[in-house]
């Protein structure tokens, strides 16, 4: 089946910082790849789309500002959280459709990121 | 509203013991279905999916999950529990090829 990976799988940063988190599709391009972010023991809230070479569509509630997101190429999209703050901290998910199999998502290991 | 709703948080069974999970969802257009699985700390695994076609649908690790459009439901079934299945489960619904709603999530707990 498809692959998708995150880089790093775990990151810890200080208050006021930026760090960027890494989503690829290894053996396929997607045209469209999708941000979650998963508090503790809670479900998985859409943050935004990324689509190759356009601007990414955000949720409702999310700071487009502050969580920036590219995606440069078909097989790789970035979300940079800026000025991180401990609320921050949260378990963040990419997935990427692959167009020739559009049925089904492929999700990422996921990046623990806490925010000291 | 679009939503998808597990009324269980949290399920306790009995290694050998049969499963069920509940999954009920409230879609606007034609509802494609997932379950997922989530070990911790860990991404998520596809159990299976549902499009069209059986109601009943066959997923790994001996998984499956029945479709009632009258009940607007989609629970998740496994005959035989093993210790490894204790894990957290998703349900899910959405468009194809679009983003994911999902449900809150059930743990399950697997008892030796």
């Amino acid at each position: 089946g498809a692959v998708v990976s995150q880089h790093p799988s775990w990151v810890i940063c200080k208050s006021g910082t930026s760090v960027k988190i890494e989503c690829r599709s290894l053996d396929f391009q997607a045209t469209t790849m999708f941000w979650y972010r998963q508090f503790p023991k809670q479900s998985l809230m859409l943050m935004a789309t990324s689509n190759e070479g356009s601007k990414a569509t955000y949720e409702q509630g999310v700071e487009k500002d502050k969580f920036l997101i590219n995606h440069a190429s078909l097989t790789l999209s970035t979300l940079t959280v800026t000025s991180a703050h401990p609320e921050d901290s949260s378990f963040y998910i990419c997935s990427a459709i692959d167009p020739g199999l559009p049925y089904e998502q492929y999700f990422g290991p996921g990046t623990r990121l806490t925010v000291t | 509203a679009q939503s998808v709703t597990q009324p269980d948080i949290h399920i306790t069974v009995s290694e050998g013991a049969s499963l069920e999970l509940r999954c009920n969802y409230s879609y606007g257009a034609t509802p494609y279905l997932f379950w997922y699985v989530q070990s911790p700390g860990q991404g998520l695994q596809l159990l299976l999916k549902y499009f069209s076609g059986d109601t009943l649908v066959q997923g790994i690790k001996g998984f499956e999950a029945e479709f009632k459009r009258s009940q607007s439901s989609f629970n998740l079934r496994k005959p035989s529990v093993h210790w490894s299945d204790a894990a957290e489960y998703f349900c899910a619904v959405g468009p194809l090829g679009g983003n994911l709603i999902f449900g809150k999530g059930t743990k399950l707990s697997v008892k030796p």
